[in-house]
Protein backbone atom coordinates (compact mmCIF):
# COMPACT_ATOMS: atom_id res chain seq x y z
CA UNK A 1 0.00 0.00 0.00
CA UNK A 2 1.10 3.45 -0.69
CA UNK A 3 1.81 6.16 1.93
CA UNK A 4 3.51 9.58 2.59
CA UNK A 5 5.95 10.56 5.51
CA UNK A 6 5.81 13.98 6.11
CA UNK A 7 9.34 15.23 8.26
CA UNK A 8 8.43 18.30 9.85
CA UNK A 9 5.02 19.05 11.48
CA UNK A 10 6.19 22.59 11.95
CA UNK A 11 8.27 24.81 9.95
CA UNK A 12 9.30 28.38 10.92
CA UNK A 13 11.37 30.85 8.68
CA UNK A 14 11.53 33.82 8.12
CA UNK A 15 9.95 36.51 5.43
CA UNK A 16 12.40 36.28 2.57
CA UNK A 17 13.98 33.08 3.17
CA UNK A 18 14.04 29.72 1.38
CA UNK A 19 10.79 27.28 1.80
CA UNK A 20 11.38 24.08 2.29
CA UNK A 21 8.81 21.39 3.01
CA UNK A 22 9.63 17.64 3.12
CA UNK A 23 7.83 14.72 2.17
CA UNK A 24 8.73 10.79 1.35
CA UNK A 25 6.26 8.06 -0.27
CA UNK A 26 6.35 4.75 -0.71
CA UNK A 27 5.03 2.51 -3.41
CA UNK A 28 5.94 -0.42 -5.10
CA UNK A 29 4.90 1.15 -8.48
CA UNK A 30 5.48 4.48 -9.97
CA UNK A 31 3.30 6.64 -7.86
CA UNK A 32 1.28 10.22 -8.38
CA UNK A 33 2.30 12.58 -5.88
CA UNK A 34 0.27 16.40 -5.10
CA UNK A 35 1.13 19.03 -2.37
CA UNK A 36 -2.19 21.05 -1.26
CA UNK A 37 -2.25 23.66 1.04
CA UNK A 38 -4.87 24.52 3.53
CA UNK A 39 -5.56 28.10 5.05
CA UNK A 40 -6.99 28.42 8.38
CA UNK A 41 -10.98 27.16 8.33
CA UNK A 42 -10.83 26.67 4.65
CA UNK A 43 -10.59 23.43 2.32
CA UNK A 44 -7.36 22.07 0.91
CA UNK A 45 -5.97 23.71 -2.57
CA UNK A 46 -4.10 21.99 -4.79
CA UNK A 47 -0.49 23.64 -5.29
CA UNK A 48 0.95 21.32 -7.85
CA UNK A 49 1.03 17.69 -8.67
CA UNK A 50 3.51 15.21 -10.33
CA UNK A 51 2.14 13.00 -12.73
CA UNK A 52 5.33 12.05 -14.82
CA UNK A 53 5.65 14.04 -17.69
CA UNK A 54 8.77 16.26 -15.82
CA UNK A 55 10.37 15.70 -12.59
CA UNK A 56 10.69 19.62 -11.87
CA UNK A 57 7.20 20.77 -10.61
CA UNK A 58 6.30 24.39 -10.90
CA UNK A 59 2.93 25.32 -8.75
CA UNK A 60 1.33 28.24 -7.84
CA UNK A 61 2.08 31.17 -6.09
CA UNK A 62 6.21 30.82 -6.71
CA UNK A 63 6.24 26.49 -4.97
CA UNK A 64 7.62 23.63 -6.94
CA UNK A 65 8.88 20.44 -5.81
CA UNK A 66 11.33 18.18 -7.17
CA UNK A 67 10.37 14.02 -7.76
CA UNK A 68 13.23 12.33 -7.19
CA UNK A 69 12.75 8.77 -7.36
CA UNK A 70 16.18 7.74 -6.08
CA UNK A 71 15.22 9.10 -2.62
CA UNK A 72 11.59 8.62 -3.09
CA UNK A 73 10.95 12.05 -2.32
CA UNK A 74 8.98 15.01 -3.51
CA UNK A 75 10.39 17.83 -1.55
CA UNK A 76 8.40 21.36 -1.67
CA UNK A 77 10.27 24.83 -2.06
CA UNK A 78 10.06 28.66 -2.29
CA UNK A 79 12.69 30.24 -2.39
CA UNK A 80 11.51 33.50 -1.10
CA UNK A 81 8.72 33.16 1.94
CA UNK A 82 6.13 35.44 2.09
CA UNK A 83 3.66 36.23 5.33
CA UNK A 84 0.72 34.60 3.17
CA UNK A 85 2.27 31.48 2.60
CA UNK A 86 1.57 30.37 6.27
CA UNK A 87 -0.66 27.76 6.19
CA UNK A 88 -0.60 23.93 6.43
CA UNK A 89 0.63 22.13 3.64
CA UNK A 90 0.03 18.37 3.35
CA UNK A 91 1.85 15.92 0.92
CA UNK A 92 -0.53 13.32 -1.13
CA UNK A 93 -0.04 10.24 -3.16
CA UNK A 94 -2.29 7.80 -5.10
CA UNK A 95 -1.30 5.08 -7.64
CA UNK A 96 -3.29 4.29 -10.64
CA UNK A 97 -6.76 4.36 -10.01
CA UNK A 98 -6.06 4.24 -6.41
CA UNK A 99 -7.09 6.00 -2.91
CA UNK A 100 -5.67 9.07 -2.87
CA UNK A 101 -3.71 9.19 0.89
CA UNK A 102 -2.86 11.93 2.51
CA UNK A 103 0.55 12.82 4.73
CA UNK A 104 0.23 13.83 8.71
CA UNK A 105 0.61 17.90 7.16
CA UNK A 106 3.18 20.39 7.80
CA UNK A 107 2.37 23.34 9.58
CA UNK A 108 4.29 27.14 7.72
CA UNK A 109 5.11 29.97 9.97
CA UNK A 110 6.53 32.99 8.33
CA UNK A 111 7.70 35.58 10.64
CA UNK A 112 8.69 39.54 10.23
CA UNK B 1 -20.68 26.23 -10.29
CA UNK B 2 -20.40 25.15 -6.73
CA UNK B 3 -17.86 22.23 -6.96
CA UNK B 4 -18.05 20.25 -3.97
CA UNK B 5 -20.81 21.44 -1.50
CA UNK B 6 -21.18 20.15 2.13
CA UNK B 7 -23.69 20.60 4.62
CA UNK B 8 -24.09 20.85 7.45
CA UNK B 9 -20.61 23.30 8.32
CA UNK B 10 -20.80 23.29 11.87
CA UNK B 11 -22.86 20.45 13.87
CA UNK B 12 -22.83 18.91 17.76
CA UNK B 13 -24.40 15.81 18.36
CA UNK B 14 -24.54 14.26 21.95
CA UNK B 15 -23.00 10.52 22.60
CA UNK B 16 -24.72 8.28 21.33
CA UNK B 17 -27.22 10.19 18.49
CA UNK B 18 -26.97 9.54 14.86
CA UNK B 19 -26.38 12.51 11.67
CA UNK B 20 -25.46 11.89 8.31
CA UNK B 21 -23.35 14.12 6.66
CA UNK B 22 -23.99 15.50 2.97
CA UNK B 23 -21.94 15.80 0.08
CA UNK B 24 -22.73 17.12 -3.64
CA UNK B 25 -20.37 17.87 -6.54
CA UNK B 26 -21.38 19.49 -9.71
CA UNK B 27 -18.47 19.19 -12.38
CA UNK B 28 -19.86 15.41 -13.61
CA UNK B 29 -16.94 13.57 -11.12
CA UNK B 30 -16.30 9.67 -11.20
CA UNK B 31 -14.58 9.63 -7.80
CA UNK B 32 -15.88 10.97 -4.29
CA UNK B 33 -13.96 10.56 -1.12
CA UNK B 34 -14.89 11.12 2.45
CA UNK B 35 -11.84 12.02 5.09
CA UNK B 36 -11.25 12.95 8.50
CA UNK B 37 -9.15 15.88 9.83
CA UNK B 38 -7.37 15.29 13.02
CA UNK B 39 -4.51 17.93 14.37
CA UNK B 40 -1.57 16.10 14.26
CA UNK B 41 -2.80 13.39 11.97
CA UNK B 42 -3.76 14.96 8.41
CA UNK B 43 -6.02 13.83 6.75
CA UNK B 44 -7.53 10.00 6.91
CA UNK B 45 -9.47 8.00 4.67
CA UNK B 46 -12.66 6.98 5.90
CA UNK B 47 -14.23 5.33 2.89
CA UNK B 48 -14.62 6.23 -1.01
CA UNK B 49 -16.07 5.50 -4.06
CA UNK B 50 -14.16 5.20 -7.22
CA UNK B 51 -17.56 5.33 -9.53
CA UNK B 52 -21.33 5.45 -8.99
CA UNK B 53 -22.50 2.21 -7.29
CA UNK B 54 -19.29 1.60 -5.90
CA UNK B 55 -17.89 2.38 -2.69
CA UNK B 56 -14.68 0.64 -0.61
CA UNK B 57 -13.23 1.36 2.89
CA UNK B 58 -10.20 3.69 3.58
CA UNK B 59 -8.08 3.81 6.56
CA UNK B 60 -10.26 4.53 9.16
CA UNK B 61 -14.23 3.36 7.92
CA UNK B 62 -15.38 1.83 11.70
CA UNK B 63 -18.14 3.64 12.55
CA UNK B 64 -19.43 4.78 9.59
CA UNK B 65 -21.35 4.05 6.92
CA UNK B 66 -21.54 5.37 2.86
CA UNK B 67 -23.97 5.64 0.64
CA UNK B 68 -22.99 6.73 -2.86
CA UNK B 69 -26.64 7.92 -3.75
CA UNK B 70 -25.87 9.20 -7.79
CA UNK B 71 -23.24 10.14 -9.54
CA UNK B 72 -23.40 13.65 -7.55
CA UNK B 73 -24.00 13.08 -4.08
CA UNK B 74 -22.20 11.23 -1.84
CA UNK B 75 -23.54 10.63 2.10
CA UNK B 76 -21.75 9.78 5.33
CA UNK B 77 -23.71 8.56 8.18
CA UNK B 78 -22.57 7.98 12.01
CA UNK B 79 -25.20 5.80 13.24
CA UNK B 80 -23.86 6.45 16.71
CA UNK B 81 -21.53 9.33 17.28
CA UNK B 82 -18.53 8.85 19.99
CA UNK B 83 -16.86 11.45 21.21
CA UNK B 84 -14.03 10.12 19.45
CA UNK B 85 -15.35 11.48 15.96
CA UNK B 86 -15.07 14.73 17.12
CA UNK B 87 -13.52 16.01 13.89
CA UNK B 88 -13.75 18.44 10.88
CA UNK B 89 -15.36 15.93 7.99
CA UNK B 90 -13.83 16.83 4.16
CA UNK B 91 -15.50 15.61 0.94
CA UNK B 92 -13.71 15.81 -2.45
CA UNK B 93 -14.44 14.30 -5.85
CA UNK B 94 -11.81 13.67 -8.69
CA UNK B 95 -12.62 13.62 -12.60
CA UNK B 96 -11.82 9.98 -13.56
CA UNK B 97 -10.25 7.15 -12.15
CA UNK B 98 -6.95 8.24 -13.35
CA UNK B 99 -4.09 8.87 -10.84
CA UNK B 100 -3.10 11.93 -12.74
CA UNK B 101 -6.70 13.64 -11.77
CA UNK B 102 -6.11 15.74 -8.75
CA UNK B 103 -9.05 15.86 -5.85
CA UNK B 104 -11.44 18.68 -5.38
CA UNK B 105 -12.56 19.81 -1.56
CA UNK B 106 -15.54 21.02 0.17
CA UNK B 107 -15.16 23.66 2.94
CA UNK B 108 -15.77 20.76 5.42
CA UNK B 109 -17.97 20.30 8.36
CA UNK B 110 -16.99 20.47 11.72
CA UNK B 111 -18.44 17.92 14.14
CA UNK B 112 -18.19 18.15 18.00
CA UNK B 113 -19.80 14.62 19.87
CA UNK B 114 -20.20 15.73 23.66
Amino acid sequence: AQSVTQLGSHVSVSEGALVLLRCNYSSSVPPYLFWYVQYPNQGLQLLLKYTSAATLVKGINGFEAEFKKSETSFHLTKPSAHMSDAAEYFCAVRIYTDKLIFGTGTRLQVFP
Amino acid sequence: NAGVTQTPKFQVLKTGQSMTLQCAQDMNHNSMYWYRQDPGMGLRLIYYSASEGTTDKGEVPNGYNVSRLNKREFSLRLESAAPSQTSVYFCASIPRRQGTTEAFFGQGTRLTVV
